[in-house]
This record gives C-alpha cells, structure tokens and sequence, in this order.
C-alpha cells in the first residue's frame, strides 16, 4: 500500500504566527511531489510542483522544501493571515503508476 | 481563457441508480483524470485519460467507468449507487507541460439516497 501521510490533521494559530506542515510519501518510484491549497467552496489550487531532491519553492509567504531520499516534504507558512485558512493537500506522484496520490489534508484555521 | 467545468454542481441519486457525471478540460490540455473525495479523507484517485485511452485506474469497483471524447471531455458513470458513494467527485486537467499542477474542476455533489 502507497501511503501519502500528512501532519498535523489540524490547525488553529493566530493571526501572524508562522507554521509548518509535513508531507510524508514513498522514496521509492518518485517522481514529483505536488502541494494544493483548498479553500471551502472552492477548487484545489496548485501551489508548487517539486521534482528535485532538496528542492525549495516559494510562493510569497508560503515556501515548500522536499527531501526526496527519506520521503518528507515540509510547506511553511510566515506571518500566517486569515485569508490562508484552507486544507493544504500533498501529492506524490509516482513514475511506476503514474498516479497522483493525495494525503488526507491539513485544515488551518487562522485567527484575526 | 475558460477553467475546469463540470456538471452538474450537485446531484441527488437513489442507491442502485445510475449516475454520469461530466468534465470539461482546459482548452489543450489532452488528459483527464477523476478523483473522489469523501469528508475527512483527500481527494482518492479513480481513473486517468490521455488521448482518449485509459491510462490509469484506481482501487474502483467496476460499477465505475469512464471514457474521454474527442475533443478530451469526459464522463464518469457509476452504476448501481450505493449510499457509500456519496461523496464530491473532482475532475483535474493536466499539462502535457512539466512543472505544472493539475488545474481541478467544481466538483460535482453526490448524494445517494
């Protein structure tokens, strides 16, 4: 069984804290690892595609690292707002099935 | 440029109706690929077209099917509902494009009653 964990399930902080999440996926058959914000009522949104091991991406103040040797990925958030309260979804992508796999989600909540 | 559509929004079913669900890619994008997703869980990986062929199937009884058209929309068809199927069905547009996310669709609302 391919399992895509995530952690933590949830997550309340105040406005302005920063946070992490962690995306743990199979080392083996990589061949991307995906990360989606979904706000309620609305779609997946694509917010990084990571292929290299050691990769980092940024997006404003979120930013994502990936470790594809000992399978984690880590999405962080700096000064959380509001407006970042969504489920943020990992993807791994595996070049043997050529299926994305998702984890269940993280929920953040974040707090004015 | 117009996204992912899908339809309908939302559906109500009784169990061991039929259902089809519809998906319209990105305007050249050539693959589809179908996702459930129930409350709690992420979303679960059904099918996967490209070009018209399957290229990809999930851990779907086979009351699931789905084909691509021509012009690379899609259709799922459940046979048979069970109230277990109840769930959002995603449809996600992919970029032959390295690099690139899939673009995903709505969702269609499933509810069995």
């Amino acid at each position: 069984i391919l399992n895509v964990e995530q952690s933590p399930q949830s997550l309340h902080v105040q406005e302005g804290d920063s946070t992490n999440f962690t995306c743990s996926f199979p080392s083996s058959n990589f061949y991307a690892l995906h990360w989606y914000r979904w706000e309620t009522a609305k779609s997946p949104e694509a917010l990084f595609v990571m292929t290299l091991n050691g990769d980092e991406k940024k997006k404003g103040r979120i930013s994502a690292t990936l470790n594809t040797k000992e399978g984690y990925s880590y999405l962080y958030i700096k000064g959380s707002q509001p407006e970042d309260s969504a489920t943020y979804l990992c993807a791994w992508y595996s070049s043997n099935t050529g299926k994305l796999i998702f984890g269940q989600g993280t929920t953040l909540q974040v707090k004015p | 440029d117009a996204g992912v559509t899908q339809s309908p929004t939302h559906l109500i079913k009784t169990r061991g109706q039929h259902v089809t669900l519809r998906c319209s890619p990105i305007s050249g994008h050539k693959s589809v690929s179908w996702y459930q997703q129930v409350l709690g869980q992420g979303p679960q990986f059904i099918f996967q077209y490209y070009e018209k062929e399957e290229r990809g199937r999930g851990n779907f009884p086979d009351r699931f099917s789905a084909r691509q058209f021509p012009n690379y929309s899609s259709e799922l068809n459940v046979n048979a509902l069970l109230l277990g199927d109840s769930a959002l069905y995603l449809c996600a547009s992919l970029s032959v494009e390295p690099g690139y996310g899939y673009t995903f669709g709505s969702g269609t609302r499933l509810t069995v009653v």
